[in-house]
């Protein structure tokens, strides 16, 4: 079965910095894997997915990912972060069987600071 | 934003009664979801559908009922609610479910359910 995990609860950032959110999954086969974040009193929005292809994927709001096999790692990056960026971040993954085995982390707090 | 759906956005009911959930969406996407959200454990899907009266279990779905009669509709029951289904339940869809993934989740803005 798939897994993922996300082993900060908490990110803390100051405006400007660059962030990472780190993400480690385990998957039968290929993986496809996503970054959602999450804001206050809202539903998930999807960020960015890696399904093939080069290994660093860029989303939406200047967000990017590096997909690495050997490490199995799917770590979230961004070059300057902003205030604006303090949200709850999600990292799934997913065989290639459809939705219904999309497996979620336990989410990622980044807090970012003026 | 997706147009997504649901209601009622929080309730509150007692052990032991009937509560259902609804999620309409104007997208027209045959795959429906319900997940759940809890603190430490991330989301997890309940149950979810790939068209109209077509429906599956998902990794949680001991405790819930679904149906969907029309394409818009996708409706979360819990039959006789328990402190345990106290949580945040939010419905997805997607265009496809397949290898393409051309079409990733939206979600809607959720569903704060307290079972007393």
């Amino acid at each position: 079965a798939q897994s993922v995990a996300q082993p900060e609860d908490q990110v803390n950032v100051a405006e400007g910095n660059p962030l990472t959110v780190k993400c480690t999954y385990s998957v039968s086969g290929n993986p496809y894997l996503f970054w959602y974040v999450q804001y206050p009193n809202r539903g998930l929005q999807f960020l960015l997915k890696y399904i093939t292809g080069d290994n660093l994927v860029k989303g939406s709001y200047g967000f990017e990912a590096e997909f690495n096999k050997s490490q199995t790692s799917f770590h979230l990056k961004k070059p300057s972060a902003l205030v604006s960026d303090s949200a709850l971040y999600f990292c799934a993954v997913s065989p290639n069987t459809g939705f219904q085995k999309l497996v979620f982390g336990t989410g990622t707090r980044l807090l970012v600071s003026p | 934003d997706a147009g997504i759906t649901q209601s009622p956005r929080h309730k509150v009911t007692e052990t032991g009664t009937p509560v259902t959930l609804r999620c309409h969406q104007t997208e027209n996407h045959r795959y429906m979801y319900w997940y759940r959200q809890d603190p430490g454990h991330g989301l997890r899907l309940i149950h979810y559908s790939y068209g109209v009266k077509d429906t599956d279990k998902g990794e949680v779905s001991d405790g819930y009922s679904v149906s969907r009669s029309k394409t818009e509709d996708f409706l979360l029951t819990l039959e006789s609610a328990t402190s345990s289904q106290t949580s945040v339940y939010f419905c997805a869809i997607s265009e496809s479910a397949g290898s393409s993934y051309n079409s990733p989740l939206h979600f809607g803005n959720g569903t704060r359910l307290t079972v007393t």
